[in-house]
């Protein structure tokens, strides 16, 4: 069956360091694949996308890869500020029957001390 | 710009009971997803829209129904609610499901459900 493992649960890191989040999924390839970050009690927000043809993806401090041969995206986020604290998720495309199966990973909670 | 809302903010429930969660989009988007969020279980997307007058199954629909008679408005439906469907529920939309693009999905600001 098709998974997506975010793999770890949570992540700490100290102020001002690059913070790597994982995503990998199993039996399936996704044609792109989304990060949004969520925030207590709020929704998540749509942060990047990145197709199947882009090996790298910027925004500002904010970088993805998406690796087809490992079934694998990085997001990195660098020089990480306490506010990035946030859980952060991401949902590579589930191709296979309707487009509109938007499925996410469990998330990655990300604590950035000062 | 109101962008996804939902209505209510926060309800709650005797085993037994029904209720309707309202998702009202005011952003002309064709797709439209209810999710249910509980600790250590991720986002689960109970059913989907991809337009009006359509609807299909996610991962967890058992108990849930929705309707989307109106494409800004996606419904869900909870005919006889048990205490396993205390969540928290977040609806989404988005532009398409293309990876040509417009599949950025924009959430409300979720339902609080509490079934006793």
């Amino acid at each position: 069956s098709q998974k997506i493992e975010q793999n770890s649960e949570a992540l700490n890191i100290q102020e001002g360091k690059t913070a790597t989040l994982t995503c990998n999924y199993t039996n399936y390839s996704p044609a792109y694949l989304q990060w949004y970050r969520q925030d207590p009690g709020r929704g998540p927000v749509f942060l990047l996308l990145i197709r199947e043809n882009e090996k790298e993806k910027r925004k500002e401090r904010l970088k993805v890869t998406f690796d087809t041969t490992l079934k694998q995206s990085l997001f990195h986020i660098t020089a990480s500020q306490p506010a990035d604290s946030a859980t952060y998720l991401c949902a590579p495309h589930r191709n296979g029957g309707s487009q509109g199966n938007l499925i996410f990973g469990k998330g990655t909670k990300l604590s950035v001390k000062p | 710009n109101a962008g996804v809302t939902q209505t209510p903010k926060f309800r709650v429930l005797k085993t037994g009971q029904s209720m309707t969660l309202l998702c009202a989009q005011d952003m002309n988007h064709e797709y439209m997803y209810w999710y249910r969020q509980d600790p250590g279980m991720g986002l689960r997307l109970i059913h989907y829209s991809v337009g009006e007058g359509t609807t299909a199954k996610g991962e967890v629909p058992d108990g849930y129904n929705v309707s989307r008679l109106k494409k800004q408005n996606f419904l869900l439906g909870l005919e006889s609610a048990a205490p396993s469907q205390t969540s928290v529920y977040f609806c989404a939309s988005s532009r398409s499901g293309s990876p040509l693009g417009g599949t950025e999905a924009f959430f409300g600001q979720g339902t609080r459900l509490t079934v006793v």
